[in-house]
């Protein structure tokens, strides 16, 4: 069991220009959530999957932001015209089941964003 | 709403001495709660979570109390390894809903 796998681990990227985060979440897993990580905020929740459909995105940036999770093996972060203020270490964790409230989650390296 | 406070962002003590990290946290309904472990330049991982009976959860010497009557689930070990030095996440949890992370307590173990 290779774990939640994030690529790239570290990505720069110029002001302006975007960016797309991936994850493949562990076999089987049915849930995939993406939290974003500052010294300053701390885990931010941002959206979360259930067997591939959005379930709540109520931390996702209205503008920019957007995520998808096309088939049950990866789901992407693509962030537009990327500023400053969203260099952070994003993190995708997936868990056998979301229904289940005490199942826990599997959390990735992440992918450190620096934007330039 | 769900939320969950932990007090201290920086907490350091000598190797040896107890460790209690705080936690407590706000919900309107009867949730699950979890603490989480990043050890430096790795991911967070699962250290332990409240159980529905209401045992006490503990491993690797630590150990934590869920208390409803204060809403607390505060993180103890006995006495503290120089490998305990992590930053460690209080969350929360119920049913068909995210999970819900606190600011995080930065433990700093010196010898």
């Amino acid at each position: 069991n290779a774990g939640v796998i994030q690529t790239p681990r570290h990505k720069v990227t110029g002001k302006g220009q975007e960016a797309t985060l991936w994850c493949e979440p562990i076999s089987g897993h049915s849930a995939v959530f993406w939290y974003r990580q500052t010294i300053v905020q701390g885990l931010e929740f941002l959206t979360y999957f259930r067997n591939q459909a959005p379930i709540d995105d109520s931390g996702m940036p209205k503008e920019r932001f957007s995520a998808q999770m096309p088939n049950q093996s990866h789901s992407t972060l693509k962030i537009q015209s990327t500023q400053p203020q969203d260099s952070a270490v994003y993190l995708c964790a997936s868990s056998l089941d979301s229904s289940v409230s005490n199942e826990r989650l599997f959390f990735g390296h992440g992918t450190k964003l620096s934007v330039l | 709403g769900d939320s969950v406070t932990q007090t201290e962002g920086l907490v350091t003590l000598t190797e040896g001495l107890p460790v209690m990290l705080n936690c407590t946290y706000q919900s309107t309904y009867s949730p699950f709660l979890f603490w989480y472990v990043q050890h430096l330049n790795e991911a967070p991982k699962l250290l332990l979570k409240s159980f529905t009976d209401n045992k006490r959860p503990e491993h690797q010497g630590f150990h934590a109390t869920l208390h409803k009557s204060s809403s607390s689930f505060h993180l103890q070990k006995s006495s503290a390894q120089l490998s305990d030095s992590a930053l460690y996440y209080c969350a929360l949890s119920h049913s068909n809903n995210r999970i819900f992370f606190g600011d995080g307590t930065q433990l700093v173990v010196k010898p």
